[in-house]
């Protein structure tokens, strides 16, 4: 089936870097893919809609300095969090749909900021 | 704009036991709903999906839901449940083809199996 790659499992970083999490989809195509954020215990929140050689498109109350995309390739997308604060320490995850199926997920990156 | 309740935010039920995990949804738009499912530190599965063709889905380890539009529910439920089925449960709801695909999930509901 359409598997999405996501790395970094887990990062620990220093107050004040920058940290960047790549999303890859494996065996197909995605012009399109998500990023989303879910805290401890909660549901998954969409960040913003990361579109092949555009622009992402950011939901309402995400800091596009804060969190850059990059959807350079078809089959790649990176999110960086940019000068990391410790409220930014989060489950981030990744999806993207392919030509048949329902959205596939990548299996998320764990950030802690200290 | 979409939006999705998830009755219950946690779930006990004994090991051999039935499931049902409660989901409804509001759409100006006919949807497309999922669950998935999602063990600790992990992405999240896949278990099943509606996409406007028959209302009882049946999915991934024994689960199915039934889309009943009069109810904009969408429950999941399995006949018996095992321990490996502990785990938080999403329902998601998008606005299928043509519009903008994203995905909106309710708050969860987390499953505990007891032997």
């Amino acid at each position: 089936g359409a598997v999405v790659s996501q790395h970094p499992s887990w990062v620990i970083c220093k107050s004040g870097t920058s940290v960047k999490i790549e999303c890859r989809s494996l065996d197909f195509q995605a012009t399109t893919m998500f990023w989303y954020r879910q805290f401890p215990k909660q549901s998954l929140m969409l960040m913003a809609t990361s579109n092949e050689g555009s622009k992402a498109t950011y939901e309402q109350g995400v800091e596009k300095d804060k969190f850059l995309i990059n959807h350079a390739s078809l089959t790649l997308s990176t999110l960086t969090v940019t000068s990391a604060h410790p409220e930014d320490s989060s489950f981030y995850i990744c999806s993207a749909r392919p030509p048949i199926g329902g959205y596939t997920f990548g299996s998320g990156t764990r950030l802690t900021v200290v | 704009a979409q939006s999705v309740t998830q009755l219950g935010s946690h779930v006990s039920v004994s090991e051999g036991a039935l499931v049902l995990l409660r989901c409804n949804y509001s759409s100006s738009v006919p949807p497309y709903l999922f669950w998935y499912v999602q063990y600790p530190n992990q992405g999240l599965q896949l278990l099943l999906k509606y996409t406007s063709a028959a209302t009882l889905v049946k999915g991934i380890n024994g689960f199915e839901a039934e889309f009943k539009k009069s109810e904009t529910s969408f429950h999941l439920t399995k006949p018996s449940a095992h321990m490996s089925d502990a785990a938080e449960y999403f329902c998601a709801v998008s606005d299928g083809q043509g519009g903008s695909e994203k995905l909106v999930f309710g708050k969860g509901t987390k499953l505990t199996v007891n032997p």
